[in-house]
């Protein structure tokens, strides 16, 4: 069975633009949870959709934001970029959320570069 | 609000050394505890969990006790192997509170052979 997909794997952008990244959960998978991971903080929550609906929000400004689409996929964009937007955006989908197995099953990220 | 600590790394270990990698939590409900790991350039796993106290987690020669009377959650091996060099991180998750997966920042562990 396929696991979790992102896309684009690698992405440079500069100061001002916007981007939007995807991700394809596994099959029969609602849930899908986005990180971003920096050195220095390390894996930070950024929002949880299940079933097209935001569950759960983390503390990042309104440029960040996501939905998710009928058939699980989802999206995040990030507007006018800073340069500390630049890290690993990590995707993440479950069965039913984390309020099931809280087992989360994870893609490879989208590294964002940030000029 | 809910928060996790680990040990900063990098830990660097022979083979076959004994691993420990310090975990502990701060937490309002009754979180479940997890370890992840992260192998060079792929996405995090989930390696060990444990959902109440006194619970032990093990997969592949990690095991780690979850100890509500001093809110950790340590990661050990008894004999590590090159291959186990990778990121690894202490999560939780509240299920009464917010349910969101907390990491830790990750501990960095290099085998030498």
């Amino acid at each position: 069975k396929a696991g979790v997909t992102q896309t684009p794997r690698y992405l440079i952008k500069t100061r001002g633009q916007q981007v939007t990244l995807s991700c394809s959960p596994i099959s029969g998978h609602r849930s899908v949870s986005w990180y971003q991971q920096t050195p220095g903080q390390g894996l930070q929550f950024l929002f949880e959709y299940f079933s097209e609906t935001q569950r759960n929000k983390g503390n990042f400004p309104g440029r960040f934001s996501g939905r998710q689409f009928s058939n699980s996929r989802s999206e995040m964009n990030v507007s006018t970029l800073e340069l500390g937007d630049s890290a690993l955006y990590l995707c993440a989908s479950s069965l039913a959320g984390t309020r099931s197995t809280g087992e989360l099953f994870f893609g490879e990220g989208s590294r964002l570069t940030v000029l | 609000g809910n928060s996790v600590t680990q040990m900063e790394g990098p830990v660097t270990l022979s083979e076959e050394a004994f691993l420990t990698i310090n975990c502990t939590y701060t937490a309002t409900g009754y979180p479940s505890l997890f370890w992840y790991v992260q192998y060079p350039g792929e996405g995090l796993q989930l390696l060990l969990k444990a959902t109440k106290a006194d619970d032990k987690g093990s997969n592949k020669g990690f095991e780690a006790t979850y100890r509500k009377e001093t809110t950790s959650f340590h990661l050990e091996k008894g004999s590590v192997q090159v291959s186990d060099s990778a990121v690894y991180f202490c999560a939780l998750s509240d299920r009464v509170r917010d349910d969101k997966i907390i990491f830790g920042k990750g501990t960095r562990l290099h085998i030498l052979p």
